[in-house]
């Protein structure tokens, strides 16, 4: 099975700063990633799938890169309300796997 | 606006069974696979299932495999989760989620969750 790997497992930020967050897979995945954001209580929102494909109605702000077992997700300059958990999440021959997850607090 | 709503969670003893249902609204289910997803207290998101739209193909994580089924009923818009012989560590929030087209592309629709605790 694919293993994800997220790092850092925490990151400290500001508002304004940009933020870039790596997920790695234990072998190739194409482009079969998506990004999820999490906010305490709440059920994960997606952001990004296929990659680099930004989903409707997220904020340009979040981009998406990578292929193969490397991806990062980046948000260009960082608002109030991205202080959250984001997830990486692959898909390889109708299995799943979610990355342990990156928090994003408040420097 | 679409919508999917989990209900069926609760406390339940270890080895006893529990079936938790996801109503789905505003889109049309039957062309769409749909996941389960849980999130043990304080931990990351482990994917559970999924099913195709027809229901014809389902998967499974080994964590669950042979005690977990996944199945739905597109006349009633409406998916399971059939979970036997409960753990203490299958105590999570679960959720179910829509395929955003077809599997490999995310999952863009989740519901609120439903709480499944497992204790004696």
């Amino acid at each position: 099975d694919i293993q994800m790997t997220q790092s850092p497992s925490t990151l400290s930020a500001s508002v304004g700063d940009r933020v870039t967050i790596t997920c790695r897979a234990s072998q190739s995945i194409g482009n079969l990633l998506a990004w999820y954001q999490q906010k305490p209580g709440k059920a994960p929102k997606l952001l990004i799938y296929k990659a680099s494909s930004l989903e409707s109605g997220v904020p340009s702000r979040f981009s998406g890169s990578g292929s193969g077992t490397e991806f990062t997700l980046t948000v260009s300059s960082l608002q109030p309300d991205d202080f959250a958990t984001y997830y990486c999440q692959q898909y390889d021959g109708y299995l799943f796997t979610f990355g342990p997850g990156t928090k994003v607090d408040i420097k | 606006q679409v919508q999917l709503v989990e209900s069926g969670g609760g406390v339940v003893q270890p080895g006893r069974s529990l079936r938790l249902s996801c109503a789905a609204s505003g889109f049309s289910f039957s062309n769409y696979g749909i996941h389960w997803v849980r999130q043990a207290p304080g931990q990351g998101l482990e994917w559970v299932a999924a099913i195709s739209y027809d229901g014809n193909n389902k998967y499974y994580a080994d964590s669950v495999k042979g005690r977990f089924t996944i199945s739905r009923d597109n006349s009633k818009n409406t998916l399971y989760l059939q979970m036997n012989s409960l753990r203490a560590d299958d105590t999570a929030v679960y959720y179910c989620a829509k395929v955003r087209y077809t599997f490999g592309y995310g999952m863009d629709v989740w519901g609120q969750g439903t709480t499944v605790t497992v204790s004696s």
